[in-house]
């Protein structure tokens, strides 16, 4: 149980466009979800908060018009990183928690981005 | 402020225990977390314990809680080559959900 699944799983685009990557919970629903980056042989640093029909609450320093965040459904977050830059090239992980008052988080696979 | 410190490398030998230290700052946190990451994968939850607990034991996993010093440890019994991997200990902050993950520890078996 508790299974989180992240596609795409790999993807290069080119500098300027947009990249969409999805982030379902598969065997239960998430009244939230967590986006994650995560640079070479570092920690992960949290993007955004999503709960479900509301809008994503940012960390200090993320842009919210860059990192577009929609949590549609109990089983759904999208991740949409509009006029994607070389820089935004990175590890993407999400991450869903089961339910209310639980606080485990359970990850997905994580989404290679690289933008050439 | 929240800072969650973690040894950077740790090398055993294959059947030897594994020792991963963790130390955070944030007293209010309910659950601590030990997670594990493989190469270009996700976080796999390993194990944890809520923070009234002074410890907790799975399988060959043991993981000790001292509140008082704000020290995490997760004990490895019996490592084996497929443990290898980084290990993130992880603490969630009272009434926000969210985690202040830890710097990760390299862990290395040697067959």
């Amino acid at each position: 149980g508790a299974v989180v699944s992240q596609h795409p799983s790999r993807v290069i685009c080119k500098s300027g466009t947009s990249v969409k990557i999805e982030c379902r919970s598969l065997d239960f629903q998430a009244t939230t979800m967590f986006w994650y980056r995560q640079f070479p042989k570092q920690s992960l640093m949290l993007m955004a908060t999503s709960n479900e029909g509301s809008k994503a609450t940012y960390e200090q320093g993320v842009e919210k018009d860059k990192f577009l965040i929609n949590h549609a459904s109990l089983t759904l977050s999208t991740l949409t990183v509009t006029s994607a830059h070389p820089e935004d090239s990175s590890f993407y992980i999400c991450s869903a928690r089961e339910g209310w008052g639980t606080d485990t988080q359970y990850f997905g696979p994580g989404t290679r981005l690289t933008v050439l | 402020g929240e800072d969650v410190e973690q040894s950077l490398f740790l090398s055993v030998r294959e059947g030897d225990s594994s020792v991963i230290n963790c130390t955070y700052t944030d007293s209010s946190s309910t659950y601590l977390y030990w997670y594990k990451q493989e190469p270009g994968a996700g976080l796999q939850l390993l194990t944890y314990i809520f923070s009234n607990m002074d410890m907790k034991q799975d399988q060959r996993l043991t993981v000790l809680l001292n509140k008082k010093d704000k020290h995490l440890s997760l004990r490895i019994a019996d490592t084996q080559t497929g443990d290898s991997a980084i290990y993130f200990c992880a603490e969630s902050i009272e009434g926000t959900y969210k985690y202040i993950f830890g710097t990760g520890t390299r862990l290395k078996v040697l067959a």
